[in-house]
């Protein structure tokens, strides 16, 4: 159980386009969902918050124009890299916490690669 | 702020037991969670901490100090498929949200 998976795994997009990530809880209900980025050899950073039914929480330093965050129900979060270029070219990996589980377990789903050309 | 340390790179070989260091600084300190990456993957969650002491799983250890603001994964009876690399991760209480270490990248040789 706790499966969270991610589509698409990999992405190709040209400069100014607009990509969207989803991010589904496959086997439980999830009422935050977490948006991270990694860059090669690097460690991951967390983007934002995605809780349920309410705007997600971003990081310092994260645009909230740049990437939107939609967390319609609880097994589906998206993440649109808005304008896309290829600075934002990384791995972008979401987790999902599970309901009601303790603090301590987040479950990573097996991330998506984009290339920004 | 928070920051949290630990060794870029370890090598050791098969069957032998490596030890990785975390140490960090941060408020609301809730627990201690390492997490497992295989190069192109996912993490994968290893263990977690909130109390002080050694939790045991299988050939995996860790352990925490509260006082010390210090833990550290114990890695047994090395195989190959143990290369990866190791994050340890704060948990602070408020939103429950993980800070990642900059990790651990374990080359284990025959």
């Amino acid at each position: 159980g706790a499966v969270v998976s991610q589509h698409p795994s990999w992405v190709i997009c040209k400069s100014g386009t607009s990509v969207k990530i989803e991010c589904r809880s496959l086997d439980f209900q999830a009422t935050t969902m977490f948006w991270y980025r990694q860059f090669p050899k690097q460690s991951l950073m967390l983007m934002a918050t995605s809780n349920e039914g309410s705007k997600a929480t971003y990081e310092q330093g994260v645009e909230k124009d740049k990437f939107l965050i939609n967390h319609a129900s609880l097994t589906l979060s998206t993440l649109t890299v808005t304008s896309a270029h290829p600075e934002d070219s990384s791995f972008y990996i979401c987790s999902a916490k599970m309901v009601p589980k303790a603090a301590d377990t987040q479950y990573f789903g097996p991330g998506t690669r984009l290339t920004v050309l | 702020g928070q920051s949290l340390e630990q060794p870029s790179e370890v090598t050791a070989v098969e069957g032998a037991i490596v030890q990785i260091n975390c140490t960090y600084q941060t408020s609301g300190f809730y627990g201690l969670s390492w997490y497992q990456q295989h190069d192109g993957g996912a993490p994968t969650f290893l263990s977690y901490n909130a109390l002080d002491g050694l939790e045991e799983t299988g050939r995996f250890s860790s352990f925490l100090s509260r006082s010390d603001s210090y833990g550290y994964l114990l890695l047994q009876e090395l195989q190959m498929k143990d290369s990866a690399s190791y994050f340890c991760a704060v948990i602070k209480a408020a939103g429950n949200k993980l800070t990642f270490g900059g990790g651990t990248r374990v080359l284990v040789k025959p």
